[in-house]
C-alpha cells in the first residue's frame, strides 16, 4: 500500500526556476527519503532526513520535514534540464524499521 | 560489484509461462529488496531479505510469486503461470543494512511484458 502522496503529480518549469515538491504520509516514521527516477527505470537516492531533523541540504536540494503535519518538501533550486525526472518520497515507519514505502511520485519537467 | 545488477533487462513471455528474474546486489550489502512498478505508478513493495533472517514476504501479491536469496547474495524472483497483470518493471535494491539507517541502491530493473 502507498504510504506517501506527492503533490503536485506533475510540474513544469523553466531552467533557472526553483521546483518544490511536497509529500504527505500517514503513519509515524523513523525517516523519510527522496529518490529520483529517470526514464522509468532505476531510482537514485537523493537524501535521507530523520524524524528528529527538520531540514537538510545537499547541493541544490533542500528537504524539510514537519512530523506534526506528516509532511515533507523537496526544493530544487536553480533547476536544470537534467533535473527532468520523477521524484518519489519514501518512508520507513517507526514500528517497521525495515522497508521503505514509496509515494506516488511527482513528474518534473524542466524546459531549457 | 560497483552497483546492483539485474537481468534480464527486458523479458517478454507468454501468459501461463514461468519467469525468473535475477538480482545481484552490491557486495557486502546485507539487505535486499524487490519492488515492482506498473506503468506510471509508484513502487509496490514485494519482499525483503535481511542477512540470515526470515524474509518479509508481506508484499507478494499471490502464491504465484516467490523469491529466494542464496548465500546472502544473489536473489531470484520467480513468477509462476504469469498473467497479463504481472506486466511491470521489477526493481531490486540493496542497502548496507536495514532501511532505518540507509538509503537504497537500485538496479536498472527488469521490464516484464506478458502477452
Amino acid at each position: 500500500s502507498q504510504q506517501g502522496e506527492e503533490d503536485p503529480q506533475a510540474l513544469s518549469i523553466q531552467e533557472g526556476e526553483n521546483a518544490t515538491m511536497n509529500c504527505s504520509y500517514k503513519t509515524s516514521i523513523n525517516n523519510l527519503q527522496w529518490y529520483r527516477q529517470n526514464s522509468g527505470r532505476g531510482l537514485v537516492h537523493l537524501i535521507l532526513i530523520r524524524s528528529n531533523e527538520r531540514e537538510k541540504h545537499s547541493g541544490r536540494l533542500r528537504v524539510t520535514l514537519d512530523t506534526s503535519k506528516k509532511s515533507s518538501s523537496l526544493l530544487i533550486t536553480a533547476s536544470r534540464a537534467a533535473d527532468t525526472a520523477s521524484y518519489f518520497c519514501a518512508t520507513v515507519r517507526s514500528y517497521n524499521t525495515d522497508k521503505l514505502i514509496f509515494g506516488t511520485g511527482t513528474r518534473l519537467q524542466v524546459f531549457p | 560489484g560497483a552497483g546492483v545488477s539485474q537481468s534480464p533487462s527486458n523479458k517478454v513471455t507468454e501468459k501461463g509461462k514461468d519467469v525468473e528474474l535475477r538480482c545481484d546486489p552490491i557486495s557486502g550489502h546485507t539487505a535486499l529488496y524487490w519492488y515492482r512498478q506498473s506503468l506510471g505508478q509508484g513502487l509496490e513493495f514485494l519482499i525483503y531479505f535481511q542477512g540470515n533472517s526470515a524474509p518479509d514476504k508481506s508484499g507478494l501479491p499471490s502464491d504465484r510469486f516467490s523469491a529466494e536469496r542464496t548465500g546472502g547474495s544473489v536473489s531470484t524472483l520467480t513468477i509462476q503461470r504469469t498473467q497479463q497483470e504481472d506486466s511491470a518493471v521489477y526493481l531490486c535494491a540493496s542497502s548496507p543494512g536495514p532501511g532505518f539507517n540507509y538509503g537504497y541502491t537500485f538496479g536498472s530493473g527488469t521490464r516484464l511484458t506478458v502477452v
